[in-house]
């Protein structure tokens, strides 16, 4: 099994592109979600996903668009890249919800750098 | 609103001792909480889950133990080695059914051969 699989693992943007991150899992998990990690920040969620058909807002969800039309599948967009961006993101999914006694399985992240 | 601190930051120790990370939090009404590894460059990677039914969690030589009425965690490696350097995250849901996990900045450990 891949497990979580991101792409790319590495992106270098200009101010204002736009670009989509994806993530892909192949345990069937229902809960998916997006963090981004910064120096001094920590962890932060960006949006999360329940099901398919279903996202919702976390902390940080400004500047970001998600959709989840399938099970497996939860790309992060980014509709106009800003230099505040620039972070290193990842997916993150699980069997059940985050207050649910179920283990939390990382991708292995994307480093973004908006110039 | 949920806080999570890890102190120190940072810990450097010879290869063979045992040790303690430490992980605090503000709000005692967790639900669980996971304990977490991250090499440089890579995702994280759940190491313990403790239920809050739960005293301790042990794998290998990881023992993680929740005391929630302190507020506190702790990981506890037995016999370190280098293979242990890494950062030590830990991180608790607000609540049953919530959505996102607040985490600690992390314990960066690092194993002298």
């Amino acid at each position: 099994n891949a497990g979580v699989t991101q792409t790319p693992k590495f992106q270098v943007l200009k101010t204002g592109q736009s670009m989509t991150l994806q993530c892909a899992q192949d345990m069937n998990h229902e809960y998916m979600s997006w963090y981004r990690q910064d120096p001094g920040m920590g962890l932060r969620l960006i949006h999360y996903s329940v099901g398919a058909g279903i996202t919702d807002q976390g902390e940080v969800p400004n500047g970001y668009n998600v959709s989840r039309s399938t099970t497996e599948d939860f790309p992060l967009r980014l509709l106009s890249a800003a230099p505040s961006q620039t972070s290193v993101y990842f997916c993150a999914t699980s069997y059940g919800t985050a207050g649910t006694n179920e283990k939390l399985f990382f991708g292995s992240g994307t480093q973004l750098s908006v110039l | 609103k949920q806080e999570v601190t890890q102190i120190p930051a940072a810990l450097s120790v010879p290869e063979g001792e045992n040790l303690v990370l430490n992980c605090s939090f503000t709000d005692s009404a967790i639900y669980n909480l996971q304990w977490f590894r991250q090499d440089p460059g890579k995702g994280l990677t759940s190491l313990l889950l403790i239920q809050s039914s739960q005293r301790e969690q042990t794998s290998g030589r990881l023992n993680a133990s929740l005391d929630k009425s302190s507020g506190r965690s702790t990981l506890y490696i037995a016999a370190s080695q280098p293979g242990d350097s890494a950062t030590y995250l830990c991180a608790v849901p607000p609540g049953a059914g919530s959505y996102q996990l607040t985490f600690g900045k992390g314990t960066k450990l690092s194993v002298i051969p």
